[in-house]
């Protein structure tokens, strides 16, 4: 068990519908991570929260959105759904900003958009 | 652009044998971090070990070790008396410190299969 927290287990919705994944990190933990990982495009970075601020975006589309709040946790938005947006989102968090500094990843939350 | 190549898909072992996960990576950023996970089947990402591009040791973990050649701009993992438990998808992955700040980038995955 890495600490880390994400709700739900699973998702299943239909397209054009908007959900939202909840992560929360390791206790003591600043950074927050979203990742999604795909057949076809495998594992990608998606965007990272320290301290409540945005601080980098990979390849999240416009469509989605997260924020992390003053608690820590955070939730990642996903609108306007579309069959290709099933995935395993994980959210990872870790102790401060340093590259050096271990991500540690949550269980992830398995969408399925039909 | 950052890229990571993992040249294997699929690897065998067997079993309290040694084993070399391949990956080569490329990124114009002069100070990066390189990382491998663990995902086994039951899909959880699991941190094994991590190298600085500056760190002057390769880095070592239990019965992992990163085989870090910079030149060659090569990170290969090396598990060591491999258990039936290793059998899992490896990743690689890559966050520049510089000019790609935290962006986080994974290669394709090896997956490994540790025979009885």
């Amino acid at each position: 068990d890495s600490g880390v927290t994400q709700t739900p287990k699973h998702l299943i919705t239909a397209t054009g519908q908007r959900v939202t994944l909840r992560c929360s990190p390791r206790s003591g933990d600043l950074s927050v991570y979203w990742y999604q990982q795909s057949l076809d495009q495998g594992l990608q970075f998606l965007i990272q929260y320290y301290n409540g601020e945005e601080r980098a975006k990979g390849n999240i589309l416009e469509r989605f959105s997260a924020q992390q709040f003053p608690d820590l946790h955070s939730e990642l938005n996903l609108s306007s759904l579309e069959l290709g947006d099933s995935a395993l989102y994980f959210c990872a968090s870790s102790v401060g900003l340093a590259a050096y500094n271990e991500q540690f990843f949550g269980p992830g939350t398995r969408l399925t958009v039909l | 652009a950052q890229k990571i190549t993992q040249t294997q898909p699929g690897m065998f072992v067997q079993e309290k044998e040694a084993v070399t996960l391949d990956c080569t990576y490329d990124t114009s950023d002069p100070s990066y971090g390189l990382f491998w996970y663990k995902q086994p089947s039951s899909g959880e990402m699991i941190f094994l070990i991590y190298q600085g591009s500056y760190d002057q040791q390769n880095a070592t973990e239990g019965r992992y070790s990163l085989n870090f050649q910079k030149a060659r701009k090569s990170a290969n993992l090396v598990i060591s008396a491999s258990q039936l438990g290793d059998s899992a998808m490896y990743f690689c992955a890559m966050r520049g410190m510089e000019t790609s700040y935290d962006k986080v980038i994974f290669g394709p995955g090896t997956s490994l299969s540790v025979i009885p």
